[in-house]
């Protein structure tokens, strides 16, 4: 069982938006503004898509966008395209100042209808 | 281009040893914190084992603290990750990661481990 709770799948039409939710606790997503979101293709490495909850990494598409309220982060892909098509996993820094620690979620399955 | 290239899977029995190398190219190793994240056959991604830049404090997740131990050879620019008492469940793809700002910015292709009898 994942630390981070996600939906196991959603799915959108072309051109629709989605949103990927990311469910934590005050130990984890709550308490630090350290969540991170990777898009993961069949048979490659992760890429990293949002990093500190809602910063994208430069080259990364201004269609995917983060946010986080409380224990919940959030991914949004608008505009969604068959090349998003993918699995999306949340992380989240768990560790204090002087022990560092990071949990998943369990990953999403993206499907382009 | 920054580049992370892992190497050493294979195939082990349960209770042997392995050793993994992550080689790094493209900016200055020794100025990252690096970590090594792995992935069971179809299953989700899962943290292992973190280092500082200068690889005096490192951290392992629980399911392999004591069995596994992270270093790096800054002078190499290379991770390491040594797997001591292999069990059945540590199967997995196995990759190192660049860290920046508590995430990882460049992954490595992977390198796949089987620990199976």
């Amino acid at each position: 069982q994942s630390a981070l709770t996600q939906p196991a799948s959603v799915s959108g039409s072309p051109g629709q938006s989605i949103t990927i939710s990311c469910t934590g606790t005050s130990s984890d997503v709550g308490s630090h503004g350290l969540v991170s979101w990777y898009q993961q293709h069949p048979g490659k490495a992760p890429k990293l898509m949002i990093y500190e909850a809602s910063k994208r990494p430069s080259g990364v598409s201004r269609r995917f966008s983060g946010s986080k309220s409380g224990n919940t982060a959030s991914l949004t892909i608008s505009g969604l395209q068959a090349e998003d098509e993918a699995d999306y996993y949340c992380c989240s820094y768990a560790g204090t100042t002087t022990v560092l620690k990071w949990v998943f979620g369990g990953g999403t399955r993206l499907t382009v209808l | 281009d920054e580049q992370l290239l892992e190497s050493g899977g294979g195939l082990v029995q349960p209770g042997g040893s392995l050793r993994l190398s992550c080689e790094a190219s493209g900016f200055t190793f020794s100025r990252y914190a690096m970590t090594w994240v792995r992935q069971a056959p179809g299953k989700g991604l899962e943290w292992v084992s973190s280092t500082v830049d200068l690889g005096d404090r490192t951290f392992h997740a629980n399911s392999v603290k004591g069995r596994f131990t992270i270093s790096r050879d800054n002078s190499k620019s290379t991770l390491y990750l040594q797997m001591n008492s292999l069990r059945v469940e540590d199967t997995a793809v196995y990759y190192c990661a660049k860290e920046v700002s508590s995430s990882w910015s460049v992954w490595g292709q992977g390198t796949t481990v089987t620990v199976s009898s």
